[in-house]
């Protein structure tokens, strides 16, 4: 079975922190997602990598970088956590294009910040 | 703009009615669909998908879904429902040669009533 690994439940950090959030995957998945899940709005890409050290900003960027060093391990930065990035952070991955797939997803994070 | 509607946004069923979920996109070319379902307190869990053939697609637990080109829609479907279908579902597309973005949609959260 797929894995997709998010290191933290649940966190609360304070206003101006730097925030990581970590996520890694076993299955050699070329690309990594990261989402934020809110109600009434659905999934919004932050950021995918589809290699390492690649990566593309997604719909809702701002506020936020990544980080993929390795293959299997996929980073998120808040740089400076905000009350309006509250929210719970979804990681996925998934083969890249050419093959039948899908994504797969992580337990998610639940941020808030205070 | 390009996007996944979900009309249905809460849905409220007696055990045994039928469910349709309506789901419509946007995106030229071709794509993959998916139906994803999140249970309270669960991850993301693929309910089915479809990449070609057979527009009629059958998943786990009883869920099947169409996919109708020219109307762009990919509507979720199951006879009969049960308690434990109480959940979130997600309608998702992925365009092949986009390097394997998923774009979601707002999401249908279902009660069913026992």
């Amino acid at each position: 079975d797929v894995k997709v690994t998010q290191s933290s439940r649940y966190l609360v950090k304070r206003t101006g922190e730097k925030v990581f959030l970590e996520c890694v995957q076993d299955m050699d998945h070329e690309n990594m997602f990261w989402y934020r899940q809110d109600p009434g709005l659905g999934l919004r890409l932050i950021y995918f990598s589809y290699d390492v050290k690649m990566k593309e900003k997604g719909d809702i960027p701002e506020g936020y970088s990544v980080s993929r060093e390795k293959k299997e391990r996929f980073s998120l930065i808040l740089e400076s956590a905000s009350t309006n990035q509250t929210s719970m952070y979804l990681c996925a991955s998934s083969f890249s294009e050419g093959g039948l797939t899908e994504a797969f997803f992580g337990q998610g994070t639940r941020l808030t910040v205070v | 703009a390009q996007s996944v509607s979900q009309h249905n946004h809460h849905v409220i069923l007696s055990e045994a009615a039928s469910l349709e979920l309506g789901c419509n996109y946007s995106y030229g070319g071709t794509v993959n669909l998916f139906w994803y379902v999140q249970y309270p307190g669960q991850h993301l869990q693929l309910l089915l998908k479809y990449f070609s053939g057979d527009p009629l697609v059958k998943g786990i637990k009883g869920f099947e879904a169409e996919f109708i080109k020219s109307k762009f829609s990919f509507n979720l479907r199951k006879p009969s429902v049960q308690w434990s279908d109480t959940a979130e579902y997600f309608c998702a597309v992925s365009r092949k040669g986009t390097g394997n973005q998923f774009y979601f949609g707002t999401g249908t959260s279902l009660t069913v009533i026992p």
